[in-house]
């Protein structure tokens, strides 16, 4: 199975301030077709996962632009411009290339 | 609107069965791939099953052979038949569309004794 390792686990951070995020795979996520199915997601305190990002670098719809995302091949990066308050959570990455889908470990994001 | 409501969750004893079903509105379960997520109390997310739009269904180790992962087209939900219970899979269970496009709020399965 393909594993996710996402570093760091924890992330202190200043608002106003930038945060990254580095998500690494153990195999490849480019797909048959071309694509590379790396997404990532925001978990806020009480409430279901939400994805930011997908495939790699596109930003779902009513995803603010100071979130970004990029990589390729095994090696990910989300990255959030400058942090609000709003951005308190968990993030994951996940791979959806492989059949048997997989999660990072999660990095949980707080205010300094 | 894109909707995902999961029901069937509660308090089970180990080695029982339970049902989780994803009832789906605006847009079609057959037409997506759909999958099952699911988190332990304070742990991470843990990704459980997948079923694409022709019909191939894929397991996460933990659950194969145990778990199915089904739909009813007529009905337009996703189910998550879940037999040979152990403590281990306690946790809130969500479905969420392709590939995690859209989530449910989850439903909290306790396998306890």
């Amino acid at each position: 199975d393909v594993v996710m390792t996402q570093s760091p686990l924890s992330l202190p951070v200043t608002l106003g301030q930038p945060a990254s995020i580095s998500c690494r795979s153990s195999q490849s996520l480019v797909y048959s077709d071309g694509n590379t199915y790396l997404n990532w997601f925001q978990q806020r305190p009480g409430q279901s996962p939400r994805r930011l990002i997908y495939k790699v670098s596109n930003r779902d719809s009513g995803v603010p632009d100071r979130f970004s995302g990029s990589g390729s091949g095994t090696d990910f990066t989300l990255k959030i411009s400058r942090v609000e308050a709003e951005d308190v959570g968990v993030y994951y990455c996940m791979q959806g290339t492989h059949s048997k889908y997989t999660f990072g470990q999660g990095t949980k994001l707080e205010i300094k | 609107e894109v909707q995902l409501v999961e029901s069937g969750g509660g308090l089970i004893q180990p080695g029982g069965s339970l049902r989780l079903s994803c009832a789906a509105s605006g847009f079609t379960v057959s037409s997506n791939y759909m999958s099952w997520v699911r988190q332990a109390p304070g742990k991470g997310l843990e990704w459980v099953s997948v079923i694409y739009s022709g019909g191939s269904t894929y397991y996460a180790d933990s659950v194969k052979g145990r778990f199915t992962i089904s739909r009813d087209n007529s009905k337009n939900t996703l189910y998550l038949q879940m037999n040979s219970l152990r403590a281990e899979d306690t946790a809130v269970y969500y479905c969420a569309r392709a590939g995690g496009g859209s989530w449910g709020q989850g439903t909290l399965v306790t396998v306890s004794s």
